[in-house]
């Protein structure tokens, strides 16, 4: 199985900050990363797909980068609604694996 | 609007069986590749299983392989999990996501709301 690792686990912002966190795969996965958001009782929110791409709808503050085995994601800005848990994702092979999460709080 | 609203989670002694629905609206379900996530109580997200949109072809992590099995009725947009030999650790929210089939990276764009299944005696 191909292993996500995220770091760090969680950080401390403030509104306005920008924020980077990253996901390291335990192989060359190309751009197969896709990265959700996750609030307390909500479901799982798609941000980014295939490493870079922005899901339609999302902010523009939410950027991603990357390829093979490590991957960024950065939030430019940080607003009230953005503090939440962030999940990486490799669909690269099955078992499709997630990161354990960075919580920005 | 997309939606995909669960079903059928609950409290269940550890050994017993329940069978999880996701009834899809929305879209063209028969089209789309569908799955199931969970999270456990102040833990991360686990991938559980998927489906294509013919049933051809099943996959499922290993912590669940020979327990649970993912199935789906086109004609009624609905989705299942039917989950045996329950354990503790399987005590979690519960989530169907639509995996956007056609889109680099198949990435889970759609998701419910989550049902919660406690397993306990």
């Amino acid at each position: 199985d191909i292993q996500m690792t995220q770091s760090p686990s969680s950080l401390s912002a403030s509104v306005g900050n920008s924020v980077s966190f990253t996901c390291r795969a335990s192989q060359s996965i190309s751009k197969y990363v896709n990265w959700y958001q996750k609030k307390p009782g909500t479901a799982p929110k798609l941000l980014i797909y295939a490493a870079t791409t922005l899901q339609s709808g999302v902010p523009s503050r939410f950027s991603g980068s990357g390829a093979g085995t490590d991957f960024t994601l950065t939030i430019r800005s940080l607003h009230p609604e953005d503090f939440a848990t962030y999940y990486c994702q490799q669909s690269f092979s099955i078992p499709w694996t997630f990161g354990q999460g960075t919580k920005v709080e | 609007e997309v939606q995909l609203v669960e079903s059928g989670g609950g409290l269940v002694k550890p050994g017993g069986s329940l069978r999880l629905s996701c009834i899809g609206s929305g879209f063209a379900f028969s089209s789309f590749n569908m799955h199931w996530v969970r999270q456990a109580p102040g833990k991360g997200l686990e991938w559980l299983s998927s489906i294509d949109e013919s049933s051809s072809y099943l996959y499922y992590a290993g912590s669940v392989e020979g327990r649970f099995t993912i199935s789906r009725d086109n004609a009624k947009n609905a989705l299942f999990l039917q989950m045996n030999s329950l354990r503790a650790e399987d005590t979690a929210v519960y989530f169907c996501a639509r995996d956007a089939t056609t889109v680099t990276a198949e990435p889970l764009d759609y998701w419910g709301q989550g049902t919660l299944v406690t397993v306990s005696s």
